[in-house]
């Protein structure tokens, strides 16, 4: 499973309310990333990381941030749930930031209500 | 930004047929990736496509990088029941340093009968 653990892998919370997702790695791995997965869209980066305290944008990271104060820990914040939120994210993570490379957690399942 | 179109969005197919997706771009790409993704599980890397032209298997699925850098092909032979799934391509993201970003296509949707 690559030491990738997602939580909660399951959460139903309102419209408005603030949500951390986290992603904790085991293996050291320096790239980690954020995507998020919808019907008919694939999946999208929203925020990356290429090291401690180093992140940066992806394509829809609009109502997201991120924080990374730690090797093993990758936070991703939505400051204000929206329905549009609703969704299945992924954390991913990379020992050389190489594409072919990447391993994937397990997903969480967001729903806003 | 950029865009990767996979065909068809969904199959459903007779176990022991052969299946074909592709995956379109308006760029050129300089690597091609295809995943599956079990239900309820991350995505997992299937083949790796790094020089247009390039032809790589793994087992029963061959996957072919196109010979314009903007298109690639994905084969699964005699299919089998645990061959369900989606199935996405991806490259590398555009613009700025890469950190091994990646853009997915929409995914095909394969569902085998037995």
């Amino acid at each position: 499973d690559a030491g990738i653990t997602q939580s909660p892998r399951h959460k139903v919370t309102e419209t408005g309310t603030p949500v951390t997702l986290r992603c904790h790695q085991t293996e050291n791995h320096r790239y980690m990333y954020w995507y998020r997965q919808d019907p008919g869209h694939g999946l999208r980066l929203i925020h990356y990381s290429y090291g401690v305290k180093d992140t940066d944008k992806g394509e829809v990271s609009d109502g997201y941030s991120v924080s990374r104060s730690k090797t093993e820990d990758f936070l991703l914040t939505l400051e204000s749930a929206t329905s549009s939120q609703t969704s299945v994210y992924f954390c991913a993570i990379s020992t050389t930031g190489q594409w072919a490379e990447a391993f994937f957690g397990q997903g969480t399942r967001l729903t806003v209500v | 930004g950029q865009q990767l179109n996979q065909s068809p969005q969904s199959m459903f197919i007779q176990e022991g047929e052969d299946v074909s997706m592709n995956c379109t771009s308006s760029s050129i790409f300089n690597t091609w990736l295809w995943y599956k993704q079990d239900p309820g599980e991350g995505p997992v890397l299937l083949i790796a496509l790094y020089k247009a032209g390039e032809l790589t298997s793994n087992g029963r699925l061959t996957a072919q990088f196109g010979i314009t850098r903007k298109d690639s092909f994905l084969n699964i032979s005699a299919s089998i029941p645990s061959d369900v799934g989606i199935y996405f391509c991806a490259g590398p993201s555009a613009g700025g340093t890469s950190y091994g970003k990646l853009t997915f296509g929409q995914g095909t949707i394969l569902t085998v009968h037995p």
